[in-house]
């Protein structure tokens, strides 16, 4: 059974479009995150949820909109995708305790997105 | 300084070799340290955490001095197989995030 599962792997799209990319873990963890990564492999976090609430919201444009209807899932909506889009969108979850992130990342495997 | 700052790379070494990898983090506050493998085109994996007293598993050994704020990742009778990038991560407290470093890529060769 895959632990987290990110569709699509792969999206292909023109600019000014808007697209999501839907992530699901089941592993039960509490917390589950969006990181982007570009070009260059740097792996940069966006988003991150704990139970269904937002905790974290770095710099990021507002076309972008994260959503976690529970805890086992976190969506990703972008809308009117720009070129400097394209880079590989990685959920990832892990487990809290007592007051922190344990730190173990479970990654899915990524969702390429090309913008044209 | 960067938050989190690896030696650049690729590091090409032949298979048997030792090799060591280098991070050091800007924010002292850091509680939680570790090592991600990431192969070609994959999604990262926690390699190891890295603990204060220094901890091994297997070829890996992973150290720390929070003095110098430097962590670094050994890792002897390199395989084939240890091909991949080595990203350095640093955790905060609390509702931190996991930054990553930019990586250093290894390049076994027979």
């Amino acid at each position: 059974d895959t632990a987290v599962s990110q569709t699509p792997k792969y999206l292909v799209t023109q600019m000014g479009n808007d697209k999501s990319i839907k992530c699901e873990q089941n592993l039960g963890h509490d917390t589950m995150y969006w990181y982007k990564q570009d070009s260059k492999k740097f792996l940069k976090i966006m988003f991150s949820y704990n139970n269904k609430e937002l905790i974290i919201n770095e710099t990021v444009p507002n076309r972008f909109s994260p959503k976690s209807p529970d805890k086992a899932h976190l969506n990703l909506h972008i809308n009117s995708l720009e070129l400097g889009d394209s880079a590989v969108y990685f959920c990832a979850s892990s487990p809290w305790r007592g007051q922190s992130n344990t730190g173990e990342l479970f990654f899915g495997e990524g969702s390429r997105l090309t913008v044209l | 300084r960067k938050e989190v700052e690896q030696d650049p790379g690729p590091f090409n070494v032949p298979e048997g070799a030792t090799v060591a990898f280098n991070c050091t983090y800007s924010n002292s506050a850091s509680q939680s340290f570790f090592w991600y493998r990431q192969d070609c085109r994959k999604e990262p994996k926690l390699l190891m955490s890295v603990y204060s007293s220094g901890n091994e598993d297997g070829r890996f050994t992973a150290q720390l001095n929070r003095a110098s704020q430097y962590i670094s990742l050994l890792i002897r009778d390199s395989k084939l197989s240890d091909s991949a990038t080595y990203l350095c991560v640093v955790n905060g407290r609390g509702y931190s995030t996991l930054t990553f470093g930019k990586g250093t890529m290894l390049l076994v060769s027979p």
